[in-house]
């Protein structure tokens, strides 16, 4: 299947500082990327759906000026946390589609972020 | 609102057990049907994909139907072993193009 690699797969910040996470089709076009949240123990929440050349759209209650999502190309997707705090730690988890809506969706590692 | 839900949260059972996990949603208008697999703390590995027009789809001793006008899909896990303990999570691709997950079943396998 197609691989989507995702990094980092962990991270440590600082309160008040900025995590950018990358997202990418290593062999695949994708239009299509999702970007989701995981509390430990729970399943996963999307958070928002970007489209390359577009804006990202966002899941009601999902701060789009805290989390900023960026698909600039048909292979990266990038989701920066600005201003982390400790209520920011989680796993996020991207994935990856083309423009076939009956494709498998293919996903990142995960990437565990901790803000202390 | 598309919702997914699957039954049982949890289950434990000795080695060599056949068993079933069951998944279901609220909106039949999905293109597909995923289930995954997540070990604690990773990420997800995808298990077998179901189109809305397919009714199965087997890999080794995985088993997936799908009945999309009951709203229902179910994994079967053939002589389950200690390395299949992991959660597992079902999501419909739905016709508003989002991924919808269901809360995932905790799977134990005891030696």
């Amino acid at each position: 299947g197609a691989v989507v690699s995702q990094h980092p797969s962990w991270v440590i910040c600082k309160s008040g500082t900025s995590v950018k996470i990358e997202c990418r089709s290593l062999d695949f076009q994708a239009t299509t990327m999702f970007w989701y949240r995981q509390f430990p123990k729970q399943s996963l929440m999307l958070m928002a759906t970007s489209n390359e050349g577009s804006k990202a759209t966002y899941e009601q209650g999902v701060e789009k000026d805290k989390f900023l999502i960026n698909h600039a190309s048909l292979t990266l997707s990038t989701l920066t946390v600005t201003s982390a705090h400790p209520e920011d730690s989680s796993f996020y988890i991207c994935s990856a589609s083309s423009s076939n809506w009956n494709t498998e969706a293919f996903f990142g590692q995960g990437t565990r972020l901790t803000v202390v | 609102k598309q919702e997914v839900t699957q039954i049982p949260a949890a289950l434990s059972v000795p080695e060599g057990e056949n068993l079933v996990l069951n998944c279901s949603f609220t909106d039949s208008a999905i293109y597909n049907l995923q289930w995954f697999r997540q070990d604690p703390g990773k990420g997800l590995t995808s298990l077998l994909l179901i189109q809305s027009s397919q009714r199965e789809q087997t890999s080794g001793r995985l088993n997936a139907s799908l009945d999309k006008s009951s709203g229902r899909s179910t994994l079967y896990i053939a002589a389950s072993q200690p390395g299949d303990s992991a959660t597992y999570l079902c999501a419909v691709f739905d016709s508003g193009q989002n991924f919808v997950f269901g809360p995932g079943t905790r799977l134990s396998v005891l030696p």
